[in-house]
């Protein structure tokens, strides 16, 4: 069956590091991936979405890359800052709508 | 409207009852879908709708939950005789289309079955 795997160990790092999570799946070829970011009590919201003919995306200091062959997805932050803490999901879809997530990994920034 | 509005934001129920959650979509988005999260899980998949039809109802866990749009915009979950293993919260999220878009979620609403 499908599997998606995020880092379940929360990830601290200091303020104006870059931050790195990963997104691992299996038994799926999905058209494209997309990252949400989750804060307590609230729903997700959506931050990219890459496709699987693209190797990488960027959006202001969030960079995201798909590497369709080791079937991994890694979401980087760079220059993060404490309002960055919280939980980021990854999520697959193929032509149906239907997105398939991850159980999201937690990340804490220290000021 | 603005955003995706459900209600209620918290629903208590007894193990056995009926329960109906509401979602009110994003105005023009075709596409609305149910997802529901454990604590310290990611969204599962229950169903979407494509306009008023569902499209997929793969995830819906078993036969005590049902939902409908019946005009294309807002819809129900409804979920019968209602188990404490229903608990969780329930999230709605809608797109203007299917596909490589992105979704907007509403807050979710947290069901407690005591």
């Amino acid at each position: 069956s499908q599997k998606i795997e995020q880092n379940s160990e929360a990830l601290n790092i200091q303020e104006g590091k870059t931050a790195t999570l990963t997104c691992n799946y299996t038994n799926y070829s999905p058209a494209y991936l997309q990252w949400y970011r989750q804060d307590p009590g609230r729903g997700p919201v959506f931050l990219l979405l890459i496709r699987e003919n693209e190797k990488e995306k960027r959006k202001e200091r969030l960079k995201v890359t798909f590497d369709t062959t080791l079937k991994q997805s890694l979401f980087h932050i760079t220059a993060s800052q404490p309002a960055d803490s919280a939980t980021y999901l990854c999520a697959l879809g193929g032509n149906t709508g239907k997105l398939i997530f991850g159980q999201g990994t937690t990340l804490q920034v220290k000021p | 409207g603005a955003g995706v509005s459900q209600t209620p934001s918290n629903k208590v129920t007894e193990k056995g009852k009926y329960v109906e959650l509401r979602c009110d979509p994003i105005s023009g988005h075709t596409a609305l879908y149910w997802y529901r999260q454990s604590l310290g899980q990611g969204p599962e998949f229950l169903i979407y709708f494509q306009g008023t039809g569902a499209a997929d109802d793969s995830g819906l866990p078993n036969d005590r939950f049902f939902a409908v749009r019946p005009e294309g915009s807002v819809s129900t979950l409804k979920i019968q005789r209602t188990e404490r293993g229903d608990s969780a919260v329930y999230l709605c999220a809608s797109s203007s289309g299917t596909g490589d878009i992105g979704y907007t979620f509403g807050s979710g609403t947290r069901l407690t079955v005591v």
